[in-house]
């Protein structure tokens, strides 16, 4: 079965930084392409990045562009969302999710998600 | 960017009701639309890839269809654990879009 589970989530100052790992299990990481969405408190869902299974250049959306980063250490199935000079509105819940094998299609499964929250 | 525009925000249905919201893509995006729903305080569960292909043990009352820049999801028959929030996404392009979700209420 697979299965993501998050970490990483806490109280950090604007400004700050915070890394978010994501576990995976009941797959090998390094063959999917996979992703971080993030859902702020009562309000929609927002896709913040994605790294292919290929190794190819990871993708961001503008709003975190330049100040977050995706990675992942296949030994340790594990994928990261680095992130950097956070801001109040980074505040969210952070998801990752397994997407397809060679390119991003549907997001499926997610994890539980970890709360982020932004605040002095 | 693509944007998708979801409707109704929010809707309020009885059990056994046919509940129908629309996702439209502002340009083309071929099949490549998936279907999601968001219990309270749980992440989001994959019910519709591609459009109109129903996820293996997603009961058969749920259903998509669509292509181009319209799409439609359908639940037949509402049943009680069908009350959550429903989002369309699509993967044509980057930046990966939602559509801004629909509250289904009692």
């Amino acid at each position: 079965e697979v299965r993501l589970l998050e970490s990483g989530g806490g109280l950090v100052q604007p400004g700050g930084s915070l890394r978010l790992s994501c576990a995976a299990s009941g797959f090998t990481l390094n063959t999917y392409a996979m992703t971080w969405v993030r859902q702020p408190p009562g309000k929609g869902l927002e896709w913040v990045a994605a790294i292919s299974g290929r190794g190819g250049s990871p993708d961001y959306a503008d709003s975190v562009k330049g100040r977050f980063t995706i990675s992942r250490d296949n030994s340790k199935s594990t994928l990261y969302l680095q992130m950097n000079n956070l801001r109040a509105d980074d505040t969210a819940v952070y998801y990752c999710s397994k997407t397809g094998m060679y390119d991003y299609t549907y997001f499926d499964p997610w994890g539980p998600g970890t709360l982020v929250i932004v605040s002095s | 960017d693509i944007q998708m525009t979801q409707s109704p925000s929010s809707l309020s249905a009885s059990v056994g009701d046919r509940v129908t919201i629309t996702c439209q893509a502002s340009q083309g995006i071929r099949n490549y639309l998936n279907w999601y729903q968001q219990q309270p305080g749980q992440p989001p569960k994959l019910l519709i890839y591609d459009a109109s292909n129903v996820k293996r043990g997603v009961p058969s009352r749920f259903s998509g269809s669509g292509s181009g820049t319209d799409f439609t999801f359908i639940i037949s028959s509402l049943q009680p654990e069908d009350f959550a929030t429903y989002y369309c996404q699509q993967y044509d392009g980057l930046p990966l879009t939602f559509g801004g979700g629909t509250k289904v209420e009692i």
